[in-house]
């Protein structure tokens, strides 16, 4: 069974600070997602990450996959209070052998005006 | 943009009942995905749909469940005997590709599922 650590859990700043967030396994992905959830709503599509080493920038957001393919992280320069919210990784298995997405528990996010 | 919709958005039934819960994934997609969210726990794959047949499940997805996708544009969950323990938001995703390189899923807004 493959597991994504998402670090930390919990996380509040303030305005304009910056914020990494970690997604983690002991297993290869063949690619990781980054979805943002809203309350009482289904996960959106932040960006997905293919090749080891691979850097995406969304705005103030870059992506990162570890070159092994088993860590990303999400850092947000200068957060500010729209960033709030819960930001889950995922992952695809490696190989090919399965459909199904393995979600990380998420990162709640909170930015203090 | 095109958006994968769900059916109804709270279902509240009787354990023991029967529910359905209906997704139109978006139109070009082929490849189409149950997930479940207890309330205050990760995200959890239950089954993939490809070419008319069930191509993954987990272990979640027991015999209780079914996939159907009757008329070409929805895609439908069925739990034919409700537990205290579906009370869950059931999510539909699409992707046009499988979940590896380039198979984004696309989720849906979920259904609420209580069972009382």
């Amino acid at each position: 069974t493959q597991l994504l650590e998402q670090s930390p859990q919990f996380l509040s700043i303030q305005e304009g600070e910056n914020l990494t967030v970690y997604c983690n396994s002991s297993s290869v992905f063949s690619s990781l997602q980054w979805y943002r959830q809203e309350p009482g709503e289904g996960p959106v599509l932040l960006v997905t990450v293919v090749t080891g080493g691979e850097v995406k920038k969304l705005k103030r957001l870059t992506f990162q996959f570890g070159d092994a393919r088993k860590d990303s992280s999400l850092h947000i320069t200068a957060a500010q209070p729209g960033d709030t919210g819960l930001y889950l990784c995922a992952g695809a298995e490696a190989g090919g052998g399965a459909d199904g997405l393995t979600f990380g528990k998420g990162t709640h996010l909170i930015i203090q005006p | 943009e095109p958006e994968v919709t769900q059916t109804p958005s709270h279902q509240v039934t009787q354990m023991g009942q029967e529910v359905i819960l209906r997704c139109v994934p978006i139109s070009n997609h082929l490849y189409f995905y149950w997930y479940r969210q207890i309330l205050g726990q990760k995200v959890e794959f239950l089954v993939s749909f490809y070419n008319n047949e069930i191509s993954e499940k987990s272990e979640i997805f027991d015999d209780q469940f079914s996939v159907e996708r009757p008329d070409g544009s929805n895609f439908t969950l069925k739990i034919r005997s409700t537990k205290l323990e579906d009370s869950a938001m059931y999510f539909c995703a699409s992707s046009l590709r499988r979940g590896e390189a380039g198979g984004r899923q696309f989720f849906g807004p979920g259904t609420r599922l209580t069972v009382l």
